[in-house]
């Protein structure tokens, strides 16, 4: 799988948009990005992913750029519940069934909303 | 639906002692995996499975074993616990090989002395 580099670390403000930008400059064209996020002493969350157009959810807005070496996560209103560390992944399509699913995690950006 | 359950949540160990983890899911998931968490670190997969009755190793499978006897259950053995096993596990589930959602428990915090 491409290796992602993300900050380590960012602050933003309460109800404001929270711009979590990721680099995956070695990504195939069959790897989907994938983000996660985990608060303070939880499991991680799955938040939202794409393989090439940008995706929205109920929860955040992921866009891609055209030549998919970097990505940005948009939490269009941070709120306090929203300070965790947030990961980029990059996970191949199509994997057979015994490669089981598994997912690198690496260091995430920390993300502090402030009020 | 309880989702993804751990226990114990907490457990401190002396060094050589043994100890299981136990996974539960009752999402009907055939995926199943272990990851273990480092302070200040990123997810290490340890060992996962792809059905009842099938195990594989991950990243750092190294002293540790697991079994999956029931769809459901997913559990992860200590047999000799060191100090450099001292972390935070954390079980997982997917529904699919193909998907990256995965379902994540809240976690067990290990110390071994």
């Amino acid at each position: 799988d491409a290796k992602t580099t993300q900050p380590p670390s960012m602050d933003c403000a309460e109800g404001r948009a929270a711009n979590l930008p990721c680099n995956h400059s070695t990504i195939s064209g069959n790897e989907y990005v994938y983000w996660y996020r985990q608060i303070h002493s939880q499991g991680p969350q799955y938040i939202i992913h794409g393989l090439k157009n940008n995706e929205t959810n109920e929860m955040a807005s992921l866009i891609i750029t055209e030549d998919r070496k970097s990505s940005t996560l948009i939490l269009p209103h941070a709120t306090l519940r929203d300070t965790a560390v947030y990961y980029c992944i990059v996970r191949v399509a199509g994997l057979i069934k015994a490669a089981g699913n598994k997912l690198t995690f690496g260091g995430g950006t920390r993300v502090l909303v402030k009020p | 639906n309880a989702g993804v359950t751990q226990t114990p949540k907490f457990r401190v160990l002396k060094t050589g002692q043994s100890m299981t983890l136990l996974c539960a899911q009752d999402m009907n998931h055939e995926y199943m995996y272990w990851y273990r968490q480092d302070p200040g670190m990123g997810l290490r997969l340890i060992h996962y499975s792809v059905g009842e009755g099938t195990t594989a190793k991950g990243e750092v499978p190294d002293g540790y074993n697991v079994s999956r006897l029931k769809k459901q259950n997913f559990l992860l053995g200590l047999e000799s616990a060191a100090p450099s096993q001292t972390s935070v596990y954390f079980c997982a589930s997917s529904y699919s090989h193909d998907t990256g959602e995965l379902f994540f428990g809240e976690g067990s915090r290990l110390t071994v002395l």
